[in-house]
């Protein structure tokens, strides 16, 4: 059971703009920066969205990030084929001090 | 260009011990924290160990606190993390990633080890 909540699964038509959520609680997303990591099958996570919105060079833009109080959302518009991959929210949690992640969204583009 | 190169991984019998190794180039190693993030297979993130850049603050999760030592000798621009009493559950791929601090992101990984506890 991961700390921070994610759908499971999400799945988008190539063009579609979609969106994964992400749900935590004060200690951890409500006090700290959200991260988002891509993880590409069969490869190691990459990082995608930084301290709740920004983008690491080379990132396209058609991905961003927002957060509101306990919960954060990773936004991907003109979805695209190559962008099938588990997505995963992370934060630093001050109570365990340590990180917490969630379960992970594994995206489809049909 | 940063890299991070795992090594160390292997089958070990449950209540053994391994040591992981990780080493890093492209980027000053003493100036960055790093952690240890493994992931079971078909399973999720889980972060196991971060350590500042000079080693001297540690920060473990609770199912390897006691079990797992983590350090660095930033002479050899290396990570370590010491395996002992291993179990089963800790089958997994173990990364390596590095930081600014140990609260602030993996900026890099590397391509992951495999531990395989067996019992």
């Amino acid at each position: 059971q991961s700390v921070l909540t994610q759908p499971p699964s999400a799945s988008g038509t190539p063009g579609q703009r979609l969106t994964i959520s992400c749900s935590g609680s004060s200690s951890n997303i409500g006090s700290n920066f959200v991260y988002w990591y891509q993880q590409l099958p069969g490869t190691a996570p990459k990082l995608l969205i930084y301290g709740d919105n920004q983008r690491p060079s080379g990132v396209p833009d058609r991905f961003s990030g927002s957060k509101s109080g306990t919960s954060a959302s990773l936004a991907i518009s003109g979805l695209r084929s190559e962008d099938e991959a588990d997505y995963y929210c992370a934060a630093w949690d001050d109570s365990l001090s340590g990180w917490v992640f969630g379960g992970g969204t594994k995206l489809t583009v049909l | 260009e940063v890299q991070l190169l795992e090594s160390g991984g292997g089958l070990v019998q449950s209540g053994g011990s391994l040591r992981l190794s990780c080493a890093a180039s492209g980027f000053t190693f003493s100036s960055y924290a790093m952690s240890w993030v493994r992931q079971a297979p078909g399973k999720g993130l889980e972060w196991v160990s971060g350590i500042s850049g000079r080693g001297g603050s540690t920060y473990y999760a609770d199912s390897v606190k006691g079990r797992f030592t983590i350090s660095r000798d930033n002479s050899k621009n290396t990570l370590y993390l010491q395996m002992n009493s291993l179990r089963v559950e800790d089958t997994a791929v173990y990364y390596c990633a590095n930081g600014l601090t140990v609260a602030g992101s993996f900026d890099y990984w590397g391509q992951g080890t495999l531990v395989t506890v067996s019992s």
